[in-house]
């Protein structure tokens, strides 16, 4: 078992770049969830999917945040144009709800977002 | 709506004491807790789980109970070395809302040797 498997670990880009986060969730899972974590705001739930449809998505911050899941193995989450406020660690993390409702949640390792 | 309320860190103990981080829930029917660790740099892993009122998890010497009539899942060991030093955090998953998980704020935990 690989886990999920995210990338780029590390990305530092300028104001009003385009930033795009991936993420390879673990197979056979078929609920993924992006998070965002700050110090000032901890851990966030932006938006999640089930069997690649997203179901709530109201945690995206603003328009300029977009996420897509065109498979079941691969997950994107897009930020144009990135902002200074936009610096934190997205997390992506995946779960199986074949296994039940109360199958836990596994995390990805984060990618640091560092916006200059 | 559903939520988890731990509390407060950061925490700074001294090694071999014992640890307790409390948590406490809301939800609208009937949840699942976890208990989740975050060492620097990485994501969060699932520490423990329990399922059902009084269930007990368990693991590495952590161990948290279901109290159904509290509504609580507190986090206790027995005696803490420095590697437990770590970010801990407190979620719920209720199938009510579903599937969603709920987390707390999480507790800055630091052990000294």
């Amino acid at each position: 078992d690989a886990g999920v498997i995210q990338s780029p670990r590390h990305e530092v880009t300028e104001m009003g770049q385009e930033v795009t986060l991936r993420c390879k969730p673990i197979s056979g899972h078929n609920s993924l969830f992006w998070y965002r974590q700050t110090m000032m705001r901890g851990l966030e739930l932006l938006i999640y999917f089930n069997n690649n449809v997203p179901i709530d998505d109201s945690g995206m911050p603003e328009d300029r945040f977009s996420a897509k899941m065109p498979n079941a193995s691969f997950s994107t989450l897009k930020i144009q144009p990135s902002e200074p406020r936009d610096s934190a660690v997205y997390f992506c993390a995946s779960s199986s709800r074949d296994t039940g409702w109360n199958s836990p949640l596994h995390f990805g390792n984060g990618t640091r977002l560092t916006v200059t | 709506g559903d939520s988890v309320t731990q509390m407060e860190g950061p925490v700074t103990l001294s090694e071999e004491a014992f640890l307790t981080i409390n948590c406490t829930y809301t939800a609208t029917g009937y949840p699942s807790l976890f208990w989740y660790v975050q060492y620097p740099g990485e994501g969060l892993q699932l520490l423990l789980k329990a399922t059902k009122a009084d269930d007990k998890g368990s693991n590495k010497g952590f161990e948290a109970t279901y109290r159904k009539e509290t509504t609580s899942f507190h986090l206790e060991k027995g005696s803490v070395q420095v590697s437990d030093s770590a970010v801990y955090f407190c979620a719920l998953s209720d199938r009510n809302t579903g599937n969603q998980f709920y987390f707390g704020t999480g507790t800055s935990l630091t052990v000294i040797p």
